[in-house]
């Protein structure tokens, strides 16, 4: 079993529907949560971070934590052409130790 | 600039070939990693430095894989006797130390091996 694991798409949505994104991790102790944006050819670009259970929402963006079932969501709402990308679930283990376990990330399509 | 910055950005190797990747970090960012990013995958973690200590090297995936952060700045990831599965884009990275949200990536080196 993969450390974090993303269902890879495609994920076709149409402009202005929400999307959802979802992630599972493995490890328990497992203390922050990411989502990075990766335009095809691109670097990786933090888009939203949680720490602790419940939502946290920036703009058309929302993260949800759930730590009791090792499960972590991205919606993004009035979804627009721009958010073409791949999302990449990423978890750090401890704040002592800064690498990230990255899932394969899922491919989103806004159609207009 | 401002951004973490990587060279070459492109590059073609022969099988056997040595390379170095180079990575420059934004100024002040005392950790600094390498992942490597296959077709269609995530990003692995190969390694990190804080300052010039490699503190964690357990994604390095063979021997033939060596990296250096001697100065504490700019670090080089050197690859030795490249093998074709090694064609992939090599990412790093660089952060405050003890500021989870400074990560910021570099567009990458691109490395094909023919």
């Amino acid at each position: 079993q993969k450390e974090v694991e993303q269902n890879s798409g495609p994920l076709s949505v149409p402009e202005g529907a929400i999307a959802s994104l979802n992630c599972t991790y493995s490890d328990r102790g497992s203390q922050s949560f990411f989502w990075y944006r990766q335009y095809s050819g691109k670097s990786p670009e933090l888009i939203m971070s949680i720490y602790s259970n419940g939502d946290k929402e920036d703009g058309r963006f929302t993260a949800q934590l759930n730590k009791a079932s090792q499960y972590v969501s991205l919606l993004i709402r009035d979804s627009q052409p721009s958010d073409s990308a791949t999302y990449l679930c990423a978890v750090m283990l401890d704040f002592g130790n800064e690498k990230l376990t990255f899932g394969t990330g899922t491919r989103l399509t806004i159609i207009p | 600039g401002a951004g973490v910055s990587q060279s070459p950005r492109y590059k073609v190797a022969k099988r056997g070939q040595d390379v170095a990747l180079r990575c420059d970090p934004i100024s002040g960012h005392v950790s600094l990693f390498w992942y490597q990013q296959a077709l269609g995958q995530g990003p692995e973690f190969l390694t990190y430095f804080q300052n010039e200590a490699q503190l964690d090297k357990s994604g390095l995936p063979s021997d033939r894989f060596f990296a250096e952060r001697p100065e504490g700045s700019v670090s080089t990831l050197k690859i030795q006797r490249t093998q074709q599965e090694d064609s992939a884009v090599y990412l790093c990275a660089s952060s405050f130390t003890g500021v989870i949200n400074t990560i910021y990536f570099g567009e990458g080196s691109w490395l094909t091996v023919v």
